[in-house]
């Protein structure tokens, strides 16, 4: 599969719940990130990985928990979560280099929801 | 710190019409301004950047120092238009760190 893929598409969890979201690209490229997108509020910035290496970490609360293994994939880890962290989560990836790190390519998405 | 502001939740025009979706600012530096499109069932993609003044789809956006907006526009919409539009911004000195507005709906009727 090309671009950037995300599973799973929907997650449903209780708040005593571990539970984790996988991305991956196929896309070659060296910085991934992870945002948040609420009900009418913008797409929120966590956290960005590059070649592997956390770069911004956007004062996320520890509930969730970044990995990166390789530069393909990315990882969320979620633990004790609270009914407002039910999201759009959106990962994406984008060159490390120049201008280029701005056009992020960006996947579906995993719909969160926190009961 | 930076900020995007898009006032319109939701744009409505007619196809053929002008269409204009307003995008203000607010950052200290040199900011690289660029516009985010997601149709239905898509994920969202980049549509055009300030830098390549470029026309994407009949899409063009011009970056107003002065009042600090960088407004998406097209003369005449289009059914296929119909999207939601988000305007974004990255400072000069870190590309990776986009702050985006919170989205535009724009519904072209036919």
């Amino acid at each position: 599969e090309t671009g950037v893929t995300q599973t799973p598409r929907h997650l449903v969890m209780g708040m005593t719940n571990k539970k984790s979201l996988k991305c991956e690209q196929h896309l070659g490229h060296n910085a991934m990130y992870w945002y948040k997108q609420s009900a009418k509020k913008p797409l929120e910035l966590m956290f960005v990985y590059n070649f592997k290496e956390q770069t911004e970490n956007n004062s996320v609360p520890s509930r969730f928990s970044p990995e990166c293994p390789n530069s393909s994939h990315l990882f969320l880890h979620l633990h004790t979560l609270q009914p407002e962290d039910s999201a759009l989560y959106l990962c994406a990836s984008s060159s490390s280099v120049g201008r280029d790190q701005y056009e992020q390519y960006f996947g579906p998405g995993t719909r969160l929801t926190v009961t | 710190a930076q900020r995007v502001t898009q006032p319109e939740k939701l744009l409505s025009v007619f196809k053929g019409a002008p269409v204009e979706l307003k995008c203000n600012y607010s950052y200290s530096g040199s900011p690289e301004l660029f516009w985010y499109v997601q149709y239905s069932r898509q994920r969202l993609q980049l549509l055009l950047r300030h830098i390549s003044r470029e026309s994407i789809k009949g899409f063009t956006a011009d970056l107003n120092k002065g009042e600090t907006s960088f407004h998406l526009k097209k003369p005449f919409a289009q059914e296929e238009d119909s999207a939601m539009y988000y305007c974004a911004l990255a400072n000069s000195g870190g590309y990776q760190k986009v702050t985006f507005g919170t989205g535009t709906k724009l519904q072209v009727i036919p």
